[in-house]
């Protein structure tokens, strides 16, 4: 079945630093990515969806300045977390989809911030 | 504004009982409904979906519910396993389809199977 491979799966930065998330589509061409955020007790919550070679659109109240998301090919799209700061701690998740199959999801980066 | 709601944060059933969970949402462009099941450190993963048009669906252990003019639905699992014990999330889509639109997720209830 389709596979979603997201890295690293666990990561701790220094404040001030900057982090970069892959995820990667392994068996089908992802057109849309996807990626949340989810704090603990709280809901997936989405942040930004990109289309192969299109900007990413963000949601309401994520810094696009801050949260740079690039989709430059139909297998992998990348989130930079940039100048990271301790209230950027979460665990974030991409998915993605080709065209309007279902979502897949990949297993998530436990950011760490110091 | 929560536009997915489950109300539950935890339910604890025992083996080889049916375990229901219950989701309701207040945004009626809402067309598509999916299930996800997420063990901790994991993303999530597809469970059962349903489509508007429908009522019900059955795949295996898992039906799922709709009730469009209450704008709820739940999920049934049953019997229900060890392995089920998971944190359960209801989804829902304006996009028929789940795929090319962001889902938006409930909170999430964390089921807990006792031998």
């Amino acid at each position: 079945g389709a596979v979603v491979s997201q890295h690293p799966s666990r990561v701790i930065c220094k404040s001030g630093t900057s982090v970069k998330i892959e995820c990667r589509s392994l068996d089908f061409q992802a057109t849309t990515m996807f990626w949340y955020r989810q704090f603990p007790k709280q809901s997936l919550m989405l942040m930004a969806t990109s289309n192969e070679g299109s900007k990413a659109t963000y949601e309401q109240g994520v810094e696009k300045d801050k949260f740079l998301i690039n989709h430059a090919s139909l297998t992998l799209s990348t989130l930079t977390v940039t100048s990271a700061h301790p209230e950027d701690s979460s665990f974030y998740i991409c998915s993605a989809t080709e065209y309007n199959s279902p979502l897949h999801f990949g297993n998530g980066t436990r950011l760490t911030v110091t | 504004d929560q536009q997915v709601k489950q109300n539950s944060p935890s339910l604890s059933v025992q083996e080889g009982r049916i375990s229901i969970l219950n989701c309701d949402y207040t945004n009626s462009m809402f067309d598509y409904f999916l299930w996800y099941k997420k063990y901790p450190a994991e993303g999530p993963t597809f469970l059962i979906s349903i489509s508007s048009i429908k009522d019900k669906n059955e795949d295996g252990r898992f039906t799922v519910f709709l009730n469009k003019s209450a704008k709820h639905l739940s999920l049934h699992i049953v019997p229900s396993q060890p392995g089920d014990s998971a944190v359960y999330f209801c989804a829902a889509s304006a996009n028929s389809g789940g795929g090319a639109d962001g889902l938006t997720f409930g909170k999430g209830t964390h089921l807990i199977i006792q031998p």
